[in-house]
C-alpha cells in the first residue's frame, strides 16, 4: 500500500521569504513523487516530480522539491514566497513496484497562505 | 492547446440515481483517470484507463463504473447514488500509461446529492 502524510494543515509566510511545504510517503516499493497546486474552484495544475536521479527537482514558478530517501520525504520549497503563491498544495505518490495500478496517493493538502 | 475538459461543470442528483460524467483528454494523451475529491481532502483514484483498457481500480464500490472510447474520451457512471457520493470528481490524462508521467488534471465536475 501506498500513503502520503503532510503534517501541516496550513502554513503561513512572508512575502519575500523562504517557504517549506512538508510531505512524507510511504510506499512498498520505489517512490515516484508529484507535487500539485490547486487554486479556489480549479482542477490541480502539475508542479514538478521525483523519478529517479537528482535529489533536487525544479518545476514551475520557481518551486522545487528534495527527495530524502532515508527520511523517505519530499518537501517542496522555494527561495522567495509571492502573494500568488497562496493556494491548496497536495504531495501525491506512486508506487513503481505496483506498475502504476494504484493510481496517485494524494495527501489532505496543505494551505499556504503568503502575507504582503 | 485545449486542455482537460470535463462535463458538466456542476450537476444535482437525487439519491438512488444514476449520474454520467464525461471526459476529453488533452490531445495525444492515451490515458485518463478519474478522482473523487471529497471536500477539505485530497483526491482519491477510481479509475485509470489506457488504450481503453482498464489499468487500475481504486477503493470504490462496483456502482462506480468508466469506460474509454476509441477517441480516448472517457465517462465515468455512478448508479445507485448515495449522500456520501457528493464530492468534485476530477478527471486527468496523461501522455502513457505508466506510472513515471505526471497527469494534467481537468476543472472537475462537482455533484451534489440530496
Amino acid at each position: 500500500a501506498q500513503s502520503v502524510a503532510q503534517p501541516e494543515d496550513q502554513v503561513n509566510v512572508a512575502e519575500g521569504n523562504p517557504l517549506t511545504v512538508k510531505c512524507t510517503y510511504s510506499v512498498s516499493g520505489n517512490p515516484y513523487l508529484f507535487w500539485y497546486v490547486q487554486y479556489p474552484n480549479r482542477g490541480l495544475q502539475f508542479l514538478l516530480k521525483y523519478i529517479t536521479g537528482d535529489n533536487l527537482v525544479k518545476g514551475s514558478y520557481g518551486f522545487e522539491a528534495e527527495f530524502n530517501k532515508s527520511q523517505t520525504s519530499f518537501h517542496l520549497k522555494k527561495p522567495s514566497a509571492l502573494v500568488s503563491d497562496s493556494a491548496l498544495y497536495f504531495c501525491a505518490v506512486r508506487d513503481g513496484g505496483g506498475g502504476g495500478a494504484d493510481g496517485l496517493t494524494f495527501g489532505k493538502g496543505t494551505h499556504l497562505i503568503i502575507q504582503p | 492547446d485545449a486542455g482537460v475538459t470535463q462535463s458538466p461543470t456542476h450537476l444535482i442528483k437525487t439519491r438512488g440515481q444514476h449520474v454520467t460524467l464525461r471526459c476529453s483528454p488533452i490531445s495525444g494523451h492515451k490515458s485518463v483517470s478519474w478522482y473523487q475529491q471529497v471536500l477539505g481532502q485530497g483526491p482519491q483514484f477510481i479509475f485509470q484507463y489506457y488504450e481503453k483498457e482498464e489499468r487500475g481500480r481504486g477503493n470504490f464500490p462496483d456502482r462506480f463504473s468508466a469506460r474509454q472510447f476509441p477517441n480516448y474520451s472517457s465517462e465515468l457512471n455512478v448508479n445507485a447514488l448515495l449522500l456520501g457520493d457528493s464530492a468534485l470528481y476530477l478527471c486527468a490524462s496523461s501522455l502513457g500509461g505508466g506510472p513515471t508521467g505526471e497527469q494534467y488534471f481537468g476543472p472537475g465536475t462537482r455533484l451534489t446529492v440530496t
